[in-house]
């Protein structure tokens, strides 16, 4: 299995408060890559990022931004959370030159 | 606006007869083609993948196919086994990005 881990797997927030999860490899892998799954629209992408300090937007990047200072961790942070970003966040990497993805366990957001 | 569709939210068969996985796209730069496999409280794991300049890749019990004019792919299961049950992805990518665009997932339930 590809060496990902994702932090925290479960988080329980209020509405308005900064959150940051946190996507970390072993794998030096160029690519990373934040989606949320929800019921009915299956993996949506965030934010991808194709190196240090590269980053750019997803299809669903409203209310997010990510940061990558170094080649293993990639972070989401959502600004200022709302119920709507209530979900299941999964982290994923890949190689240059491959297009498949190796996911994390993935971290559920409960925004109250 | 959905790129990648698959339009069976769920599929019964049973144990050991063939499952057939659909998924149609619309746009026409995506050139490679993934299946993933994701069970409960899990991330998703890559299971098959196809190149544009193919129309079938076969990978054991798994076979996907490819019809470039139609704009569809499928992906078949034989013979199906109870632990097949899972939500399987379509995704796609084109270009040099990286990004995959994923489709809502049909959920498989194989019945001993």
């Amino acid at each position: 299995d590809a060496g990902i881990t994702q932090s925290p797997r479960h988080k329980v927030t209020e509405t308005g408060t900064p959150v940051t999860l946190r996507c970390h490899q072993t794998e030096n892998h160029r690519y990373m890559y934040w989606y949320r799954q929800d019921p009915g629209h299956g993996l949506r992408l965030i934010h991808y990022s194709y190196g240090v300090k590269d980053t750019d937007k997803g299809e669903v990047s409203d209310g997010y931004s990510v940061s990558r200072s170094k080649t293993e961790d990639f972070l989401l942070t959502l600004e200022s959370a709302t119920s709507s970003q209530t979900s299941v966040y999964f982290c994923a990497i890949s190689e240059s030159g491959t297009f498949e993805a190796f996911f994390g366990q993935g971290t559920r957001l409960t925004v109250v | 606006d959905q790129q990648v569709k698959q339009n069976s939210p769920s599929l019964s068969v049973q144990e050991g007869r063939i499952s057939i996985l659909n998924c149609d796209y619309t746009n026409s730069m995506f050139d490679y083609f993934l299946w993933y496999k994701k069970y409960p409280a899990e991330g998703p794991t890559f299971l098959i993948s196809i190149s544009s300049i193919k129309d079938k890749n076969e990978d054991g019990r798994f076979t996907v196919f490819l019809n470039k004019s139609a704009k569809h792919l499928s992906l078949h299961i034989v013979p199906s086994q109870p632990g097949d049950s899972a939500v399987y992805f379509c995704a796609a990518s084109g270009g040099s990005n990286y990004k995959l665009t994923f489709g809502k997932g049909t959920l498989l339930t194989v019945n001993p």
